[in-house]
């Protein structure tokens, strides 16, 4: 069965360091790849996207990595802030291939990030 | 105003009660999904229907049933809970032909407890 695989461990890092979260999966092809953040109580909000054919992808302080040979995407925060504490899920998609069923996402259980001054 | 919006936010209820929850968006998406939230297991899928005629089974629809009544609105009923329903449960839209990303938006959530 398909297995998405996020650290049950909260990362704890100080203010201005890169946090550095990964997401492994099993028996799954992905064509894209989601990242969303959530904060206590509230829902997830989206971050960013990478497809299969892209190894890397970057939005201001963010960036994401995709391996598909490893089946593996990395996420870093650089230059972490406080406001940055948060829950970070990976969502895996199956593309258009998929028919149908395209979007249907699959989500890690997220990493807890939190970020001290 | 919130694009999703989800009522209740909160419900305590008892065990053997019929409970709805109702999702409202106004983001004109045609796909909608309802998911439960357990501390360590993350998002599971209930239930999505990707138009109005359209409801598909998710990993863990056992329990649940759902009603779609327009674009706008996607309800999701316990016919009878059980305690191991006690969940945070978030709606969600998305639109795969937008210019986007097909990513998801998400409702602010519900906690249902059930005695």
């Amino acid at each position: 069965s398909q297995k998405i695989e996020q650290n049950s461990e909260a990362l704890n890092i100080q203010e201005g360091k890169t946090a550095t979260l990964t997401c492994n999966y099993t028996n799954y092809s992905p064509a894209y790849l989601q990242w969303y953040r959530q904060d206590p109580g509230r829902g997830p909000v989206f971050l960013l996207l990478i497809r299969e054919n892209e190894k890397e992808k970057r939005k201001e302080r963010l960036k994401v990595t995709f391996d598909t040979t490893l089946k593996q995407s990395l996420f870093h925060i650089t230059a972490s802030q406080p406001a940055d504490s948060a829950t970070y899920l990976c969502a895996l998609d199956g593309g258009p291939s998929q028919g149908d069923s395209w979007g249907k996402l699959q989500f890690g259980a997220g990493t807890q990030v939190v970020v001290t001054p | 105003d919130a694009d999703v919006t989800q009522t209740p936010r909160n419900r305590i209820t008892k065990t053997g009660k019929r409970i709805m929850l109702e999702c409202s968006q106004t983001k004109g998406h045609d796909r909608m999904y309802w998911y439960r939230q357990d501390p360590g297991l993350g998002l599971r899928l209930i239930y999505y229907s990707f138009d109005v005629k359209d409801i598909n089974k998710g990993e863990i629809s056992d329990g649940y049933s759902v009603s779609r009544q327009a674009q706008a609105k996607f309800s999701l009923s316990l016919e009878s809970a059980i305690p191991n329903q006690t969940a945070l449960y978030f709606c969600a839209t998305s639109d795969p032909t937008g210019q986007g990303y097909n990513e998801q938006f998400f409702g602010p959530g519900t906690r249902l407890t059930v005695l």
